[in-house]
């Protein structure tokens, strides 16, 4: 199984600063046949359910504010918040989707500083 | 609208079964992968079952021979057979529903609580 490792376990950001959550892959979830990354953000608010942020690594989802991004390729992936507010408190996880169950990084929790 | 509605879940003891449901709207469960994931009290998601929608079936290692998942076109909805019921397996449990390129998990339902308790 890909194992997921996500940094660090918690941050606590000032409103208004960057937020940035690394999250690291055993093995690549880059597929080169069509030269796309298969992992997945998740956003968890308290008492809810997830909710998807970015898919294939980069691409925001429908709906989802743009100062969410994500980056990264092969086994080291990012997902930054550029100007936090207080709406992204959360527990934040990402997702290989590469194999046919997938598996979950241990989840990020971000609050304000 | 896509929804999602859980129910099924509440309190058993070990060695019990339950049945999860997941009645789906916005859709059909037979043109998407569908899947279940669990979250134990203050821990992480865990997957627990993929159908895909060629109806192949695959299960985390914990849950293989206890676990089954299937659907009812009919009705739209997903089921979790869960038997031989432990505490480990207490945990909220979420139905999601796959893109329609059968990737990535697009949507949740909001849960339902299952607790395995003597």
């Amino acid at each position: 199984d890909i194992v997921m490792t996500q940094s660090p376990d918690s941050l606590a950001v000032s409103l208004g600063e960057r937020a940035t959550i690394n999250c690291k892959s055993s093995q690549s979830v880059l597929n080169r046949s069509n030269n796309k990354n298969y992992l997945s953000w998740h956003q968890q608010k308290p008492g809810q359910p997830p909710k998807l942020l970015i898919y294939w690594a980069s691409t925001r989802e429908s709906g989802v504010p743009d100062r969410f991004s994500g980056s990264g390729s092969g086994t080291d992936f990012t997902l930054t918040i550029s100007s936090l507010q207080a709406e992204d408190v959360a527990v934040y996880y990402c997702h290989q989707y590469y194999g046919a169950l997938g598996t979950f990084g241990q989840g990020t929790k971000v609050e304000v500083k | 609208e896509v929804q999602l509605v859980e129910s099924g879940g509440g309190l058993t003891q070990p060695g019990g079964s339950l049945r999860l449901s997941c009645a789906a709207s916005g859709f059909t469960v037979s043109g998407n992968h569908m899947s279940w994931a669990r979250q134990a009290p203050g821990k992480g998601l865990e997957w627990v079952s993929i159908i895909q929608t060629g109806g192949r079936t695959h299960y985390a290692d914990p849950v293989k021979g206890r676990f089954t998942i299937s659907r009812d076109n009919s009705d739209n909805t997903l089921y979790l057979q869960m038997n031989s019921l432990s505490a480990e397996d207490s945990a909220v449990y979420y139905c999601a529903r796959y893109d329609n390129s059968g990737s990535y998990p697009d949507y949740w339902g909001q849960g339902t609580l299952v607790s395995v308790s003597s």
